[in-house]
């Protein structure tokens, strides 16, 4: 059974940054063409990819966002962890990490998400 | 970027009854060496992730109930529930990944 957990701070201050990480089993991030990436959404809106990480620890930003945001891997722990730096009220949203299907940057395993709040 | 404008943002749909809803892209996320549409549909039910229904445009996932499907092609593309059950309230989003992942603004399905 494929599982995905999502954790980090619910609250956030403006200029911070946010630490979120993926804790994920049932399969490998060393098996080859296995991918886990980080989705968002802000409250009552819609989604919006921010990156993704794949087994050979190559890894994909979303280009409007990607100076901000760092995608690394802790293999042994079957962790995902996502940094996105200088933090705005406008990144409060639903943070999920998901595992690929197949090949394509296409989503077959989601976490639950995790709500993040920007807020002084 | 390429952007995936959905259409209605909302509609209500009796019981039974078939809903649709339309997927247009900025650009064709056709390519030709395979003759693909890397398009793909969500289902986001409250307070839950979204769920893969539809990849390739009209390849259903293993588990999803054939009232689901998908056409289109280019940058025009469909997905309609033939008969709609309570259960299928949700948004549903529409997704390209025939580059850098985008995602449509989605539309509510609710119950007239």
């Amino acid at each position: 059974q494929i599982t995905l957990k999502e954790s980090g701070p619910t609250l956030v201050k403006p200029t911070e940054t946010l630490t979120l990480s993926c804790t994920f089993s049932g399969f490998s991030l060393s098996t080859h063409e296995e991918a886990v990436g980080w989705i968002r959404q802000p409250p009552g809106k819609a989604l919006e990819w921010l990156a993704v990480i794949y087994s050979d620890d190559d890894k994909g930003y979303n280009p409007s966002l990607e100076s901000r945001l760092t995608i690394k891997r802790a293999t042994s722990k079957n962790q995902v962890v996502l940094t996105m730096t200088n933090m705005d009220p406008v990144d409060t949203a639903t943070y999920y990490c998901a595992r690929r299907t197949g090949s394509y940057l296409l989503f077959g395993h989601w976490g639950q998400g995790t709500l993040v709040i920007v807020s002084s | 970027d390429i952007v995936l404008t959905q259409s209605p943002d909302s509609l209500a749909v009796s019981l039974g009854e078939r809903a649709t809803i339309k997927c247009r892209s900025s650009q064709s996320v056709l390519y030709s060496i395979n003759n693909k549409s890397y398009l793909a549909w969500y289902q986001q039910k409250p307070g839950q992730p979204p769920k893969l229904l539809i990849h390739w445009a009209s390849t259903r996932e293993s588990g999803v109930p054939d009232r689901f499907s998908g056409s289109g092609s280019g940058t025009d593309f469909t997905l309609s529930i033939s008969s709609l059950q309570a259960e299928d309230v949700a948004v549903y989003f529409c997704q390209q990944y025939y580059s850098a992942p985008t995602f449509g603004g989605g539309t509510k399905v609710e119950i007239k």
